[in-house]
């Protein structure tokens, strides 16, 4: 079955400091991989997702990830966040079907 | 498009009582799914429809938990009878039959007493 980890449940920046959020997956082919943001009583909100070809890909709000298949790793990254980037992210994947598969989340704190 | 729509977005009842959540997709989308989030066991998948067909319930914890999607633009999840470690927040999402991007909706949460 597959999975996914993020190994950081709470995670604290400075705001302007570069972030990273880890994310590994277990599946044996290429799954297709995502990055959901989720604020305090709100439903989530897709950043980016990866399904073929270029392994960094871009998303909303400044953010990127990076698909490295050595590592089964699809991390999270920002060369500067923001006050407002404060929220729960998850990183999910599915199997190609339909069934995603969401890892526990990081909390992300950002200092002012 | 208003996204995905759920009601309520707030729900407490008692124990013993019949809950029922609702969801409108996003129309066109062929694919909803139902999720539970909580503390201690995170975001769940708890069923999903394919063209208003329960594809896999597995995640459905017991029969108290039932779900149906009768047409294309509706989407219900129902306890029955809710006790108090159903309390979450349940999400709808949908996706199109062209991409696996599942939207989600603002969350209805369920405090059973």
């Amino acid at each position: 079955a597959q999975s996914v980890t993020q190994p950081d449940i709470h995670i604290t920046v400075s705001e302007g400091a570069s972030l990273e959020l880890r994310c590994n997956y277990s599946y044996g082919a290429t799954p297709y991989l995502f990055w959901y943001v989720q604020s305090p009583g709100q439903g989530l909100q897709l950043l980016l997702k990866y399904f073929s070809g270029d392994t960094l890909v871009q998303g909303i709000k400044g953010f990127e990830a990076e698909f490295k298949r050595s590592q089964s790793s699809f991390n999270l990254r920002k060369p500067s966040v923001h006050w407002s980037d404060a929220a729960e992210y998850f990183c999910a994947s599915t199997g190609g079907g339909n069934k995603l598969t969401f890892g526990t989340g990081t909390q992300l704190k950002v200092e002012l | 498009d208003a996204g995905v729509i759920q009601s309520p977005r707030h729900e407490v009842t008692e124990m013993g009582q019949e809950v029922t959540l609702r969801c409108k997709p996003i129309s066109g989308h062929n694919s909803l799914f139902w999720y539970r989030q909580t503390m201690m066991r995170g975001l769940e998948l708890l069923i999903y429809f394919n063209n208003n067909v329960p594809i896999d319930d597995s995640g459905m914890p017991e029969d108290r938990f039932s779900a149906k999607m009768p047409n294309a633009s509706f989407s219900t999840l129902k306890i029955q009878p809710s006790e108090p470690r159903d309390s979450a927040v349940y999400f709808c999402a949908s996706s199109s039959r062209t991409s696996n991007e599942q939207f989600f909706g603002p969350g209805t949460r369920l405090t059973v007493l």
